[in-house]
């Protein structure tokens, strides 16, 4: 059982380029949540997407970034003209039901690594 | 706003030695409770999760929590140098997304 992958690993993008990271969620989870960490920095909550729905969008910059989950294919997060401060590991999380109670957990991907010169 | 604080430390302790962790969260109706162990260019792995007020042990390690308090620990007995790592302590309520504190590095010298 696959779990939850994310690609490209790592991107390298140039200031003002736009970057876009993908992430397929574990079999049969159907909520999807996208966080960033900044170098020696927690995780910070960005987007909290079920299929073709956003269901909390609070931790997302106002501008150049969003976030789409259609209905198929993978969760794709979007960062448009790219600046240096974007510089960050996004990791994405899946999960099979909302309620994160006994039994449900979420569980991460592997990240994906974007550097802006 | 939601708030997960940790002390980031870093947590120094010898190796067999009892490590113990702290988080304490702002929201009082947070439901559910998780620690996730980080290695430095990794992705977080679930450790425990917690859900009721008490202890809950799982091999080395024991989650206790205090919903009166706003408190969550971890304890970590006999410390290996391999449970070096930054620990992340993580909050909900049911239907929203993980809150995550900035984490605790724990440093286990051998």
């Amino acid at each position: 059982n696959a779990g939850v992958m994310q690609n490209p690993r790592h991107l390298v993008r140039r200031r003002g380029q736009e970057a876009r990271l993908r992430c397929s969620p574990m079999k049969g989870h159907s909520h999807v949540y996208w966080y960033r960490q900044l170098p020696e920095e927690g995780l910070k909550f960005m987007v909290y997407l079920q299929k073709e729905n956003i269901i909390d969008e609070s931790g997302m910059p106002k501008e150049r970034f969003s976030a789409e989950f259609p209905k198929e294919g993978p969760s794709i997060l979007r960062i448009q003209q790219v600046v240096r401060g974007d510089s960050a590991a996004y990791f994405c999380a899946s999960s099979p039901y909302a309620a994160l109670t006994s039994g449900n957990t979420i569980y991460f991907g592997e990240g994906s690594w974007l550097t802006v010169v | 706003q939601k708030e997960v604080e940790q002390n980031s430390g870093p947590l120094s302790v010898p190796e067999g030695a009892i490590a113990s962790l702290n988080c304490t969260y702002s929201d009082r109706v947070s439901q559910s409770f998780f620690w996730y162990r980080q290695y430095s260019g990794k992705s977080p792995e679930l450790i425990m999760s917690i859900y009721s007020n008490g202890d809950k042990e799982d091999g080395r390690f024991t989650a206790q929590l205090n919903k009166a308090s706003q408190y969550v620990s971890l304890l970590i007995r006999d410390s290996q140098p391999s449970d070096s790592a930054t620990y992340l302590c993580a909050v909900n309520q049911a239907g929203t997304a993980l809150i995550f504190g900035k984490g605790t590095t724990l440093s286990v010298s051998s």
